[in-house]
């Protein structure tokens, strides 16, 4: 199986902070791979795709980067609304996996 | 507006079958792949099985593999998980979940809200 390792767990920023969360994969992926957000009592939604490209209605502040097994989600300047949990998930491979998430929390 | 609802859920005891429905509308089924994804109570995602647009390719995880089947019917815009020999480390909400590719190998574009699976004695 790929497994992908996100970084940091956790995650305490001020609004309007600069933002990078890691995902390493066990094996290269290529670019398969796709970030998502979890807010609380909330199902994931779509991010970003192909390591970097952002899905329909999703903010400009939001960009991922990145190929083979090391990958990144960048968020620009940090909004409340944006706490929540992030997974990346590669589907280069099946089992199509997820991280563990990062938690990202307003300080 | 895409809309995935899920229904089926439920208490049930180990050992025994549950059987998952999703409700899908606002695209065209049969032109995207499907998928079950399953969260434990405040645990991660797994993706637990997808299914190809005609049903031709399906895919399990090893944790479900041999004991879940997946199946869709694209006459009624529905996709079903039939689940066997439950275990109660299946407990989880299960997201019915639209791929954007006609392949298993997807991303997962929309999800439906879940539907809560408890296996306990």
């Amino acid at each position: 199986d790929r497994v992908l390792t996100q970084s940091p767990a956790t995650l305490s920023v001020s609004p309007g902070e600069r933002v990078t969360l890691s995902c390493r994969a066990s094996q290269s992926i290529g670019r398969h791979l796709a970030w998502y957000q979890q807010k609380p009592g909330q199902s994931p939604r779509l991010l970003i795709y192909g390591a970097s490209t952002r899905a329909t209605g999703i903010p400009t502040r939001f960009s991922g980067g990145g190929s083979g097994t090391e990958f990144t989600l960048t968020v620009t300047s940090l909004q409340s609304e944006d706490l929540a949990l992030y997974y990346c998930q590669q589907y280069d491979h099946w089992p199509l996996t997820f991280g563990g998430g990062t938690k990202v929390e307003i300080k | 507006e895409v809309q995935l609802v899920e229904s089926g859920g439920g208490l049930v005891q180990p050992g025994r079958s549950l059987r998952l429905s999703c409700a899908a509308s606002g695209f065209t089924f049969d032109d995207y792949a499907m998928h079950w994804v399953r969260q434990a109570p405040g645990k991660g995602l797994e993706c637990v099985s997808g299914i190809s647009l005609n049903g031709g390719t399906t895919a399990y995880a090893d944790s479900v593999k041999g004991r879940f089947t997946i199946s869709r019917d694209n006459a009624k815009n529905s996709l079903y998980l039939q689940m066997n020999s439950l275990r109660e480390e299946d407990t989880a909400l299960y997201y019915c979940v639209k791929g954007n590719d006609i392949s298993i190998w997807s991303v997962f574009d929309y999800w439906g809200q879940g539907a809560l699976v408890t296996v306990s004695s």
